[in-house]
C-alpha cells in the first residue's frame, strides 16, 4: 500500500528555521512528482510546493517563495521541506502528497506535521 | 494569491444529492481540465475524489462526480450518507505564478 509519514514538526522561534521530513513507501518513489501542503489552524488547504521526479523542478506558492526549498532524496525515498524565517503565518499542519498518475492532482497523503511559530 | 470560491457549508438529508461549486478565473478553472476534488475529514489524512474534472480514481464511489462550465467547477453528490459529512476542497492548475490554487473549503452537513 502506497504511504507517506512525515515528520520534523516542531515548536520554532520567530525567524527561526525548520527541515520538515516525508518518508515514502509502497510505491517507486522516484516515478511521481511530490507536493507540500498546509493548514493553518482554522483554515482551508493551502497549496505550498511541488517538486518533479528528479529533483530537478520546483514551484512555490508565492507566500513563501525565497523561504521554502524542497528538495528530495531518490535513494532513501524521501521528500524534504527546509523552511527558513519562519513566520507567525507558517503556523499550520504541512502535509506530504504524492502527485498523480497524472501530474496535475495528489492521490496519497500523510497525516500531517505540526510546525508552531511562537515566541 | 487568491483560492478558489467555494461556499462556505452545503447541507442535505440522507439520500439527497448534493453539488458545491468552485468558481476560479481564466487563469486557472476557466483555461485547464486540471480540476480536482478532496474530501477531507478533520484530524484524517485528505482524499481524492476526482482529477481532471471528472475522473474517479480507482475505489472511489460512483455517487461522487464531477463538471465543469465556463470558470466554475462542480462537485456532485449523490444519495448523500452520514460518512459525507466532511469539508471538500477544489483544486486548480494554475498559469499564475501560484501554479495550483485550493478552494476556500466547503463544509458539508448532512442533516
Amino acid at each position: 500500500e502506497a504511504q507517506v509519514v512525515e515528520s520534523g514538526g516542531t515548536v520554532v522561534q520567530p525567524g527561526g528555521s525548520l527541515r520538515l521530513s516525508c518518508a515514502a513507501s509502497g510505491f517507486n518513489f522516484a516515478d511521481h512528482a511530490m507536493h507540500w501542503v498546509r493548514q493553518p489552524p482554522g483554515k482551508g488547504l493551502e497549496w505550498v510546493s511541488v517538486i518533479n521526479w528528479n529533483g530537478a523542478v520546483t514551484y512555490y506558492a508565492d507566500s513563501v517563495t525565497g523561504r521554502f526549498t524542497t528538495s528530495r532524496d531518490n535513494d532513501k525515498n524521501s521528500l524534504y521541506l527546509q523552511i527558513n524565517s519562519l513566520g507567525p503565518e507558517d503556523t499550520a499542519l504541512y502535509y506530504c502528497a504524492r502527485g498523480g498518475s497524472r501530474p496535475y492532482f495528489m492521490d496519497v497523503w500523510g497525516s500531517g506535521t505540526t510546525v508552531t511559530v511562537s515566541s | 494569491q487568491s483560492a478558489l470560491t467555494q461556499p462556505a457549508s452545503v447541507s442535505g438529508s440522507p439520500g439527497q444529492s448534493i453539488t458545491i461549486s468552485c468558481t476560479g478565473s481564466s487563469s486557472d478553472v476557466g483555461t485547464y481540465d486540471h480540476v480536482s476534488w478532496y474530501q477531507h475529514h478533520p484530524g484524517r489524512a485528505p482524499k481524492v475524489l476526482i482529477y481532471d474534472v471528472s475522473n474517479r480514481p480507482s475505489g472511489i464511489s460512483h455517487r461522487f462526480s464531477g463538471s465543469k462550465s465556463g470558470m466554475t467547477a462542480s462537485l456532485t453528490i449523490s444519495g448523500l450518507q452520514a460518512e459525507d459529512e466532511a469539508y471538500y476542497y477544489c483544486n486548480s492548475y494554475s498559469s499564475d505564478t501560484t501554479h495550483y490554487v485550493f478552494g476556500s473549503g466547503t463544509k458539508v452537513v448532512v442533516l
